[in-house]
């Protein structure tokens, strides 16, 4: 089975630019998170997606957003770029389970994949 | 709030040098507790999951063990090979699929 594939590797803006970021999960799962990583903060979550509808969010400004199509892919969107948004920007797709979420074992397993490294000048 | 400490922040091992990682925790409910393995620009891969206390998971020279308060990475006879940064996260029982990420563990083993 093929990983979760993240487009564009890499990624060069300047400040005040936008960017659009792409993620394809594993083949059946639906729900996708995505998460930034940076030194200082570590892997900080911002939000997920469950058939097409935003199920959580992280705490970030509005300037980040997300959205996920019928066939689960994601893309996630950061406007008006700041120096501060230069990260490691991962995506993780899980399949859900039967179980309920309280339940031993509904424990939702991700799986990351390359990540997108967004340098702002 | 749900909060996760990884200790030691950095280690070095000879090879064969036999250690283990700690990951402290506190959640309102823990659903599931996971180990990933993160090399230098790449994604993490995924390890383990723990569910609950008392429960032991195996794989090659890793071994990931649950208390209620802690889970530990048992390293035996590391290679060079197991040089990475190992995380920890937990994923609370509130309904949110979220995982709530450790600084890391940096681990080098030196042949």
């Amino acid at each position: 089975k093929a990983g979760v594939t993240q487009t564009p590797r890499y990624l060069i803006k300047t400040r005040g630019q936008q960017v659009t970021l792409s993620c394809s999960p594993i083949s059946g799962h639906r729900s996708v998170s995505w998460y930034q990583q940076t030194p200082g903060q570590g892997l900080q979550f911002l939000f997920e997606y469950f058939s097409e509808t935003q199920r959580n969010k992280g705490n970030f400004p509005g300037r980040f957003s997300g959205r996920q199509f019928s066939n689960s892919r994601s893309e996630m969107n950061v406007s008006t770029l700041e120096l501060g948004d230069s990260a490691l920007y991962l995506c993780a797709s899980s399949s859900y389970p039967d179980l309920p979420p309280g339940l031993a074992g509904g424990a939702h397993t991700q799986y990351f994949g390359p990540g997108t490294r967004l340098t702002v000048l | 709030e749900d909060q996760v400490t990884q200790s030691p922040e950095a280690l070095r091992l000879q090879e064969g040098e036999s250690s283990s990682l700690n990951c402290s925790y506190t959640v309102s409910g823990l659903r599931g507790l996971f180990w990933y393995r993160q090399d230098p620009g790449k994604g993490p891969e995924f390890l383990f999951t723990l569910y609950s206390a008392g429960e032991e998971k195996e794989k090659e020279r890793l071994k990931a063990t649950l208390t209620k308060k802690e889970s530990f990475l048992h390293i035996t006879a590391p290679k060079p090979e197991d040089s990475a940064t190992y995380l920890c996260a937990v994923q609370a029982r509130t309904g949110a699929n979220n995982l709530f990420f450790g600084t890391g563990t940096r681990l080098t083993v030196i042949p």
